[in-house]
């Protein structure tokens, strides 16, 4: 119940495609969905997070999805760069101070 | 602006050797801290978290142990080292008070046991 399942493991896309991530979850309790993105011997940053009232939030090129019936969201890459080549975590937190987190998506991004 | 520092970067130490890393968060109050550990290319592993001084929270049994002696200090430590204690160590921080909210990560620590 407190794992958030990842997909795909590994991703390779060229220039401009757009990468799609998914999560998906089973705690109802679960109302915070952030992802963050961790480059090479770095820190993951926090990237976009929604909360479930939203169905959709964007952030530049980063879209989140987030189907609260289906208890799935996805990450969207819009016109992807080589820049945007690292890893991805989902992560959902409710009700305590701890995100779970997704396995993670090595995204790579072919010029 | 919140800054979150950990030290030190890399570490390279023997098996049975003591530990302590450090992390340090400034310009905010009484956050709640963590401690991570992300083995090579795969995911983050809570070890510890705590949301005042001295409240500390385990949610893996082994031989690493977590002080927090000042409100934005944290510690991770141990006695003795195993190799299986290799990886890339990661302290974060969140606001206090949320049930749910953003948690900012450190630069890491990579620690080799040999």
């Amino acid at each position: 119940q407190q794992q958030v399942k990842q997909s795909p493991q590994s991703l390779i896309v060229q220039k401009g495609g757009i990468p799609i991530i998914n999560c998906a979850y089973e705690n109802t309790a679960f109302d915070y969905f952030p992802w963050y993105q961790q480059f090479p011997g770095k820190g993951p940053a926090l990237l976009i997070a929604i909360r479930p009232d939203v169905s959709e939030k964007k952030e530049g090129r980063f879209t989140i999805s987030f189907n609260k019936s289906a208890k799935q969201f996805s990450l969207h890459i819009m016109d992807s760069q080589p820049g945007d080549s690292a890893t991805y975590f989902c992560a959902a937190q409710g009700g305590s101070e701890k995100l779970v987190f997704g396995k993670g998506t090595k995204l790579t991004v072919n010029p | 602006s919140q800054t979150i520092h950990q030290w030190p970067a890399t570490l390279v130490q023997p098996v049975g050797s003591p530990l302590s890393l450090e992390c340090t968060v400034e310009g905010t109050s009484n956050p709640n801290l963590y401690w991570y550990r992300q083995a090579a290319g795969r995911g983050l592993q809570l070890l510890f978290y705590s949301v005042g001084i001295g409240q500390i929270s385990s949610e893996v049994p082994q031989n690493l142990s977590a002080s927090r002696p000042q409100d934005r200090q944290f510690i991770l430590s141990s006695k003795k080292l195993l190799l299986s204690d290799s990886g890339f160590y990661l302290c974060a921080w969140g606001r206090s008070g949320r049930a749910g909210g953003e948690q900012f990560f450190g630069p890491g620590t990579r620690l080799t046991v040999l």
